[in-house]
């Protein structure tokens, strides 16, 4: 079974400042892989997500991630924050070798934006 | 507008109360989900309809029933709650049950038991 890891509880960065978010996760093969972001009182919207290709994949919102097989990790970044993009994030990893669609979510990291 | 719309937003119920939550989707997706959040956890998958066939129950309690009648709506049953089961309850739903298949949340309802 696959999981994930996000070390990073919570993060705080100055608007306009660039953000990274960090994610680990624990699987056998090359898992599918998808970032999502929380706003407060809203559901989660996915922002990107990984099967296979080009390594650095582009998502919504100026957001982009890498994939590194070596370090299983799937780091989400974005050049330059705007106050908008406080909210909650959270990786996910899927398995490819099932038709069930079942993710598995890491705890998440709240990013506030300072001003 | 998520395409994905659930109801009530809010709901506080005692522990001998029976209520439902409901989920309606307008994306036209065959497969619909059932989560459970709680605050620094990670989400935590309850039930998972595919073609309205119920294809994962992942331990959950009895006292969480679902029902899903169609492609586009589905419910949660609630009866005999505990503390524990306070938590935003999200819905998802999603082209079909691949892998491939990117989901699509609603807005949860936040649930806290009495």
């Amino acid at each position: 079974a696959q999981s994930v890891t996000q070390p990073d509880i919570h993060i705080t960065v100055s608007e306009g400042a660039s953000l990274e978010l960090r994610c680990n996760y624990s699987y056998g093969a090359t898992p599918y892989l998808f970032w999502y972001v929380q706003s407060p009182g809203q559901g989660l919207q996915l922002l990107l997500k990984y099967f296979s290709g080009d390594t650095l994949v582009q998502g919504i919102k100026g957001f982009e991630a890498e994939f590194k097989r070596s370090q299983s990790s799937f780091n989400l970044r974005k050049p330059s924050v705007h106050w908008s993009d406080a909210a909650e994030y959270f990786c996910a990893v899927g398995s490819p070798f099932s038709n069930d669609y079942k993710l598995s979510f890491g705890a998440g990291t709240t990013v506030t934006v300072r001003a | 507008e998520t395409g994905v719309t659930q109801t009530p937003r809010h709901l506080v119920m005692g522990m001998t109360n029976k209520k439902s939550l409901k989920c309606e989707q307008h994306l036209g997706h065959n497969a619909m989900y059932w989560y459970k959040q709680s605050a620094k956890k990670p989400l935590e998958l309850m039930f998972v309809y595919n073609f309205k066939e119920q294809t994962e129950n992942n331990s959950v309690p009895s006292r969480f029933s679902p029902e899903c009648p169609n492609s586009s709506h589905l419910f949660l049953h609630l009866h005999t709650l505990q503390p524990e089961d306070s938590a935003l309850y999200l819905c998802a739903s999603s082209q079909d049950g691949t892998g491939t298949s990117p989901l699509h949340f609603g807005n949860g309802t936040r649930l806290t038991v009495t």
